[in-house]
């Protein structure tokens, strides 16, 4: 079965420092998706970074990057620069196929703190 | 803000009501999800609907149900509510199926 885990509970960064939140998937589909979404204390569930199965090369999105080791099965988020504002919960998906559909299935998260 | 509107964003009820959750996809947006986030359960997968046909049911219960109309919104309807219903529920649209899913805003619903 498609599982996604996401060890850390919670992390804690300092302001304009880096860091790296951790994701393992296990699948046996050749072809699959990996997201992260952030959701803030306010609920909404925002999209962060994509990265196929068959990508090259690693995910950016701005501050966002994803480094994608596809050998080890893991999709790690690196924010840099962190600000007060990325304090959330963050979450990592993978795009399950099932019969005609694609489903995402999350791991349980990871509650970021940036402290000033 | 994704595009995907969610109305209501907050809903008390009492248990045994019936509720119905509406959801606006994105402008184009074939794809309609549906997910419950609960704190036992993590996000969860309910249903999915694509131009207005079923395409795939997860962990969706009974007394739940979807649908999405020929204008693509969606709407979810939760009968015989019970307290462990309380959550919030999100729906995702997505231009096809395996595109990025872009989520609303969420409705939090509360059953006492």
């Amino acid at each position: 079965a498609q599982k996604i885990t996401q060890t850390q509970p919670g992390m804690f960064v300092q302001e304009k420092e880096a860091v790296t939140l951790d994701c393992t998937y296990d699948t046996s589909d050749p072809s699959y998706g990996l997201f992260w979404y952030k959701q803030p204390s306010s609920g909404e569930m925002i999209f962060l970074i994509y990265q196929g199965s068959y990508d090259q090369q690693n995910a950016t999105e701005g501050r966002y990057s994803l480094n994608f080791q596809k050998a080890r099965k893991s999709a790690n988020l690196v924010i840099s620069a962190s600000q007060l504002g990325d304090s959330a919960m963050y979450f990592c998906a993978m795009r399950k196929a099932q019969g005609g559909s694609e489903k995402l299935v999350f791991g349980k998260g990871t509650k970021l703190t940036v402290n000033p | 803000d994704s595009g995907v509107t969610q109305t209501p964003k907050h809903l008390i009820t009492a248990t045994g009501q019936r509720v119905t959750l509406r959801c606006s996809p994105r402008s184009g947006d074939l794809s309609v999800y549906w997910y419950q986030q609960s704190l036992d359960q993590g996000l969860q997968f309910l249903i999915h609907y694509y131009n207005g046909e079923e395409r795939a049911k997860g962990n969706i219960l009974e007394r739940f149900s979807a649908q999405q109309f020929p204008d693509l919104h969606s709407e979810l309807n939760l009968s015989s509510l019970e307290l462990g219903d309380s959550a919030l529920y999100f729906c995702a649209s997505s231009a096809v199926p395996d595109g990025t899913q872009y989520f609303g805003p969420g409705t939090r619903l509360l059953v006492l």
